[in-house]
Formats: structure tokens, C-alpha cells, sequence
């Protein structure tokens, strides 16, 4: 089945840029998603680009697509101490009846 | 708009008890699932439904129950609870052209 794979930890200093990353195993998805959960809530969803797109740009959010390598990756700029949070790489493919794959989330801890 | 709500927040049982999580949407999705959220492990589908009165298997779903007699409620029931069902347990919905999820709150449940 589908897998999707991250890092567990990120420790960076505010102000410095931040960078998450993913690998997934389905060539067929065709969105794929970064969620943020801060601590005690829910998933929420942070951005996401279309698999035919390489870079897509959100103001402090780059996010980065390398489908011949099926890698993915998150960039936030000028971190700050707001962005302590974990990330969830997910994918979804129109085979797999619109299940969302999540990754095991990437804990990113900002320090002063 | 409450969104996707969620009871109770926190749950302890003992090993055997039963108890279902609610979950309720305002949002008219017709597509619900339930995750349970543990450390390393990313979010995995337990259940998921495509519309009322239709429910399907997910990756884990053994010790657990659906229905769903309504667009708005999406019950998952633990049938006789076990250690291995401590975990954070969110509800999601999915809508919008993005395929985008709706998470809510969670629920913390520890069986002892």
C-alpha cells in the first residue's frame, strides 16, 4: 500500500528558515498536502500543490515537489515560535477512494 | 458554524468496557472518517463513510464499529477496550474541490 515517510524532529533558532521533508511511494496521487496540529488540537490544513506543479509559493511557505524522486518538501521562512507545531506530509491518489495517506509528522521546535 | 465537534475530550476506561466517540458535523460533508493518532506512528484510518448508511474499513479497524444513519453523525464505538486502544482518536470530514479535511478537537482515551 501507499507509504509516506518523515523525519520525526526539527530543532531551528527563530529567524532562520525551516525545512520539512517527506517521501511518499504512490506515482499516482495527485494532491499532496502539508497539515500543521499545534499542541492539544486538530489537524489543520497549511497548503497543498497539485502533482503536476513543481513549486508553489505562499507567502513564509515554499513548497517543493520532486515526482521522479516522489519527494516533498516544506520550507518556512523567517521561522517563528508560532510555527512550533507537527507537520503532516499527506497525499491522496483517485485509486484509493479519496483516502488521505498522512506521514508519521515532523515535530518542529523553534528556540530563541 | 461549530464545525466538527467531538465528545467527550477525555476518556479513561478499563480493559473490557465499551464506549463510543462521537463525532457531528454542520458542514453537509458527505464523507466522515475516524484516525487515531499515535506518537511515531502519524495518523492511521481506522473507518471512514462516503455517505449515510455507507461504511468502510480503514487500515486498523479491528475492535471498532461504525454507523452512520445521518450526513451529521459518524459514531465509532470500541467494542471491549485493551491497552492498545490508548490513543488520540480525531473525527474528519472531507469537502471542496481540494479534497481538503476538517479535523476536530480529538479525543484522549487511556484504557488501563
Amino acid at each position: 500500500g501507499e507509504d509516506v515517510e518523515q523525519s520525526l524532529f526539527l530543532s531551528v533558532r527563530e529567524g532562520d528558515s525551516s525545512v520539512i521533508n517527506c517521501t511518499y511511494t504512490d506515482s499516482s496521487s495527485t494532491y499532496l498536502y502539508w497539515y500543521k496540529q499545534e499542541p492539544g488540537a486538530g489537524l489543520q490544513l497549511l497548503t497543498y500543490i497539485f502533482s503536476n506543479m513543481d513549486m508553489k509559493q505562499d507567502q513564509r511557505l515554499t513548497v517543493l515537489l520532486n515526482k521522479k524522486d516522489k519527494h516533498l518538501s516544506l520550507r518556512i521562512a523567517d521561522t517563528q515560535t508560532g510555527d512550533s507545531a507537527i507537520y503532516f506530509c499527506a497525499e491522496i491518489s483517485p485509486g484509493g477512494g479519496n483516502k488521505l495517506t498522512f506521514g508519521t509528522g515532523t515535530q518542529l521546535k523553534v528556540e530563541l | 458554524n461549530a464545525g466538527v465537534t467531538q465528545t467527550p475530550k477525555f476518556q479513561v476506561l478499563k480493559t473490557g468496557q465499551s464506549m463510543t466517540l462521537q463525532c457531528a458535523q454542520d458542514m453537509n460533508h458527505e464523507y466522515m472518517s475516524w484516525y487515531r493518532q499515535d506518537p511515531g506512528m502519524g495518523l492511521r484510518l481506522i473507518h471512514y463513510s462516503v455517505g449515510a448508511g455507507i461504511t468502510d474499513q480503514g487500515e486498523v479497524p479491528n475492535g471498532y464499529n461504525v454507523s452512520r444513519s445521518t450526513t451529521e453523525d459518524f459514531p465509532l464505538r470500541l467494542l471491549s477496550a485493551a491497552p492498545s486502544q490508548t490513543s488520540v482518536y480525531f473525527c474528519a470530514t472531507m469537502g471542496g474541490a481540494l479534497y481538503e479535511q476538517y479535523f476536530g478537537p480529538g479525543t484522549r482515551l487511556t484504557v488501563t
